[in-house]
């Protein structure tokens, strides 16, 4: 089992704050990395597919960048809004003949009004 | 609508009744995956489907089949359910074979076994 890590576990920021969170992966084999936001009672929702070694992504105010050469990937929100409260989930996969996704235990954002 | 249809969303059942959760998209994607979902341990995967009568394990398949004889339906199986199979379960699916396409998730099906 792939090992995928997301830090922090959780956070609590003042509304119009940034912030950021990490998800760390195996950087031996890299195919791609997914990162997906989680509102409690739905359904996960797809931000960002990353692929490429620099890649970085942006949607509205949140943002990605991907680094396989280390292993880790950033995700950034700025000027947070209590609507972005959720949890923020990274998956991983390793490419090399393995369609399986592994995700992280994800970070719990919650803005403070 | 594009979608992912679960059903049920919510059960309560007994150990070692056979259950069948069904999972149906309309979007014709190939990929298809189950995960469970457990407080502390996030989404892990239990099975996907590359295609028709492909399937493959994820990290946490034992307990459980699934079957792909069409492309838009992946019924998730529980022979013999236990209670340590008590858990939120998610039905996703993407465009294409690679893994390299965001994932589209049901709303989920809460399994209570007893």
């Amino acid at each position: 089992i792939l090992n995928v890590e997301q830090s922090p576990q959780s956070l609590h920021v003042q509304e119009g704050d940034s912030t950021n969170f990490t998800c760390s992966f195996p950087s031996s084999n890299f195919y791609a990395l997914h990162w997906y936001r989680w509102e409690t009672a739905k359904s996960p929702e797809a931000l960002f597919v990353m692929t490429l070694n620099g890649d970085e992504k942006k949607k509205g105010r949140i943002s990605a960048t991907l680094n396989t050469k280390e292993g880790y990937s950033y995700l950034y929100i700025k000027g947070s809004q209590p609507e972005d409260s959720a949890t923020y989930l990274c998956a991983f996969n390793s490419g090399a003949g393995s369609y399986q996704l592994t995700f992280g235990k994800g970070t719990k954002l919650s803005v403070i009004p | 609508e594009a979608q992912v249809t679960q059903n049920p969303r919510y059960l309560i059942t007994v150990t070692g009744k056979k259950l069948t959760v069904t999972c149906s998209q309309n979007m014709n994607h190939e990929y298809m995956s189950w995960y469970r979902q457990d407080p502390g341990l996030g989404l892990r995967q239990i099975y996907y489907s590359m295609n028709v009568e492909v399937t493959d394990k994820g990290d946490v398949p034992e307990g459980y089949k699934v079957s792909r004889k069409e492309k838009r339906n992946f019924p998730l199986i529980l022979e013999s359910p236990s209670p340590n199979q008590t858990s939120l379960y998610f039905c996703a699916s993407s465009l294409i074979q690679g893994i390299n396409q965001p994932q589209h998730f049901g709303d989920g099906t809460r399994l209570s076994i007893l």
